[in-house]
């Protein structure tokens, strides 16, 4: 156990539609991470927040948002879903550091979302 | 931009058989490096990492690590596998991104099958 939660573990929704996952990461780690993981594409880093703010943006389409609440927890939003959005989305945490300095991230176990 | 190559897709060892999974990895700099396992349903747990020192690295699970600057390699090796190490295994490059950000760029992976 990684110590980091994501909700729901499953979800199953209709093109079109909006979705909402969630992330809480292990206790004191300020950085969040959501990476999408799919099998033609592999893993790809999306969005990262440290301690609230928007700190780097990877391949994050613009119908995805994400935002960090003061409690640390994460929300990654999907929006006007398409079928080529059906992958398992990972949240990851890290102690961060306010000069982005390396350290390891610990991931949750994943929501797989599949688009219908 | 960083990249990280793995060269081979599948590869199935007997138990108690050595195993060697490869990994390249393309950056300007020192790079930070990993190398992650991720077992069917679930998320990524880090085995190991290299952010400087010493070459070798150990991680968990008794796998360990080499770093070769001149080969742009980071191949991860156990001398003996057990069954429960059929997962698929993941490097990966941990760049500065600007911004005082850093992000991991993932391999596409390896698929370790064992043979009792």
């Amino acid at each position: 156990d990684s110590g980091v939660t994501q909700t729901p573990k499953h979800l199953i929704t209709a093109t079109g539609q909006r979705v909402t996952l969630r992330c809480s990461p292990r206790s004191g780690d300020l950085s969040v991470y959501w990476y999408q993981q799919s099998l033609d594409q592999g893993l790809q880093f999306l969005i990262q927040y440290y301690n609230g703010e928007e700190r780097a943006k990877g391949n994050i389409l613009e119908r995805f948002s994400a935002q960090q609440f003061p409690d640390l927890h994460s929300e990654l939003n999907l929006s006007s879903l398409e079928l080529g959005d059906s992958a398992l989305y990972f949240c990851a945490s890290s102690v961060g550091r306010a000069s982005g300095g390396p350290g390891e991230q610990y991931f949750g176990p994943g929501t797989r979302l599949t688009v219908t | 931009a960083q990249s990280v190559t793995q060269p081979d897709i599948h590869i199935t060892v007997s138990e108690g058989a050595s195993l060697e999974l490869r990994c390249n990895y393309s950056y300007g700099a020192t790079p930070y490096l990993f190398w992650y396992v991720q077992s069917p349903g679930q998320g990524l747990q880090l085995l190991l990492k290299y952010f400087s020192g010493d070459t070798l690295v150990q991680g968990i699970k008794g796998f360990e690590a080499e770093f070769k600057r001149s080969q742009s390699s980071f191949n991860l090796r156990k001398p003996s596998v057990h069954w429960s190490d059929a997962a698929e295994y993941f490097c990966a490059v941990g760049a500065y991104s600007g911004a005082g950000s850093y992000q991991l760029t993932f391999g596409k992976g390896t698929k370790l099958s064992v043979i009792p």
